[in-house]
């Protein structure tokens, strides 16, 4: 298996444009988590999803926020419109099980977006 | 709320030397903890994964403990080489919530 795949790998725009995140977890997992990184506040969890449904999104910062899982072997994390404190490297990772309670987690390499 | 420290945040020590690398944590209701590497500019790589239930997990040079009553957890790399270089991160899943909760990591360089 290929692994988590996330794309793009960077991303410079400017603010107020509209940035998607793609991720396409391992096949057969159940689970799908959006983690973004930064210095300042490490990795936090913005969403998950469970069987394509979301289950937890209180991390994800504002409205301008926004992700979809319309089937299993895809989701999209959305910003619109971005501002320069978006700028962090979002990573996507999937797990077999249904929640993280027992399943390890698999991460993809990361989206490094950039803000102007 | 349940925190998750890793000390120290970084550490540097010669080729051979045996390490261990700290995380605790401040509720003890967890589900499971893993150990995590990431390289520069890459994703995060699982290392091991102990559940609620066990006390440690090993995986070739790599040994990993859990004393869930005190709120600890250790990574011991043993004969370390250059190759380990990189942040090592803990993550505790906490039972009240069922999210992973990350520490800051630990950056190690191992000088040849």
């Amino acid at each position: 298996d290929a692994g988590v795949i996330q794309s793009p790998r960077h991303e410079v725009t400017e603010m107020g444009q509209e940035v998607t995140l793609r991720c396409k977890p391992i096949s057969g997992h159940n689970s799908l988590f959006w983690y973004r990184q930064t210095m300042m506040r490490g990795l936090e969890l913005l969403i998950y999803f469970n069987n394509n449904v979301p289950i937890d999104d209180s991390g994800m910062p504002e409205d301008r926020f926004s992700a979809k899982m319309p089937n299993a072997s895809f989701s999209t994390l959305k910003i619109q419109p971005s501002e320069p404190r978006d700028s962090a490297v979002y990573f996507c990772a999937s797990s077999p099980r249904t929640s993280a309670n027992t399943g390890e987690l698999f991460f993809g390499e990361g989206s490094r977006l950039t803000v102007l | 709320k349940q925190e998750v420290t890793q000390i120290p945040a970084a550490l540097s020590v010669p080729e051979g030397e045996n390490l261990v690398l700290n995380c605790s944590f401040t509720d003890s209701a967890i589900y499971n903890l893993q150990w995590f590497r990431q390289d520069p500019g890459k994703g995060l790589t699982s290392l091991l994964l102990i559940q609620s239930s066990q006390r440690e997990q090993t995986s070739g040079r790599l040994n990993a403990s859990l004393d869930k009553s005190s709120g600890r957890s250790t990574l011991y790399i043993a004969a370390s080489q250059p190759g380990d270089s990189a942040t090592y991160l803990c993550a505790v899943v906490s039972s009240n919530t069922g999210k992973l909760i990350f520490g800051q990591g630990t950056t190690l360089q191992v000088k040849p």
